[in-house]
C-alpha cells in the first residue's frame, strides 16, 4: 500500500519561529509537492521537486523554502512563521505527469 | 489567474440521484486531468482521471467526461450515496520548466442527503 507520511497532524507555532514540515514517501517517486489548502482558495502549490536537490517554485513560494536531500523526503520550511501562514499543508508525490499524485494526511498549522 | 476553475462552491443532491460536478480550464496544453475527494482533516484521495486523448472514463459509480473544445470536464456520480459527501477537487497536469505540476481548482463541497 502506497504511503505519503507527514510528520505531524497538528502544529501550533509562535510568530517568528522557524517551522519545519516533513514529508516522506515510500513509493520511490521522483516528484514531490507541497500545497496549502485554504477555504475558498483550493489547493495552491508552494514548491515542488522533480529530483534530489532540485526544486521549483510553485504559485505561492513567498515565505517558504524547501529541502530535498534524499529522494524519499521533502521538507517545507517556514523561515519566520506569520499568522497568514496558518493553514492546512499537504504533501504529495507522483511517478510522472500522467499518473495520479498521492497525498499525505495533511498538517494543520496554526501560527499564533 | 485561476487556470482551473470550479464555479460551484457547493452542491446538494438526494441519495440515489446523480451528482454532477463541473470544472473549467483555460490552458489548452493540459493533457491529463484528475478528480480528488477530500474529507475534513484528511489528505485528498484520488478518484478518477482522464487523458486529453479521451472524452470519457468510467470507474464504477464515477464517470469523468472531457470536452476539449469547451475546455470543460465533469464528474458524474451515480447513484450518489451519503458517504460521497466531501469536497471534490479537479486538477490538471501541466508541463513546466522540464517537469510538470498539478494545478487544482477551488473545490466543490458535495452534500448527499439521505
Amino acid at each position: 500500500d502506497v504511503k505519503v507520511t507527514q510528520s505531524s497532524r497538528y502544529l501550533v507555532k509562535r510568530t517568528g519561529e522557524k517551522v519545519f514540515l516533513e514529508c516522506v514517501q515510500d513509493m520511490d517517486h521522483e516528484n514531490m509537492f507541497w500545497y496549502r489548502q485554504d477555504p475558498g482558495l483550493g489547493l495552491r502549490l508552494i514548491y515542488f521537486s522533480y529530483d534530489v536537490k532540485m526544486k521549483e517554485k510553485g504559485d505561492i513560494p513567498e515565505g517558504y523554502s524547501v529541502s530535498r536531500e534524499k529522494k524519499e523526503r521533502f521538507s517545507l520550511i517556514l523561515e519566520s512563521a506569520s499568522t497568514n501562514q496558518t493553514s492546512m499543508y499537504l504533501c504529495a508525490s507522483s511517478l510522472d505527469g500522467n499518473t495520479e499524485a498521492f497525498f499525505g494526511q495533511g498538517t494543520r498549522l496554526t501560527v499564533v | 489567474d485561476q487556470q482551473v476553475k470550479q464555479n460551484s462552491p457547493s452542491l446538494s443532491v438526494q441519495e440515489g440521484r446523480i451528482s454532477i460536478l463541473n470544472c473549467d480550464y483555460t490552458n489548452s496544453m493540459f493533457d491529463y486531468f484528475l478528480w480528488y475527494k477530500k474529507y475534513p482533516a484528511e489528505g485528498p484521495t484520488f478518484l478518477i482521471s482522464i487523458s486529453s486523448i479521451k472524452d470519457k472514463n468510467e470507474d464504477g459509480r464515477f464517470t469523468v467526461f472531457l470536452n476539449k473544445s469547451a475546455k470543460h470536464l465533469s464528474l458524474h456520480i451515480v447513484p450518489s450515496q451519503p458517504g460521497d459527501s466531501a469536497v471534490y477537487f479537479c486538477a490538471a497536469s501541466a508541463w513546466h520548466s522540464g517537469t510538470y505540476k498539478y494545478i487544482f481548482g477551488t473545490g466543490t463541497r458535495l452534500k448527499v442527503l439521505a
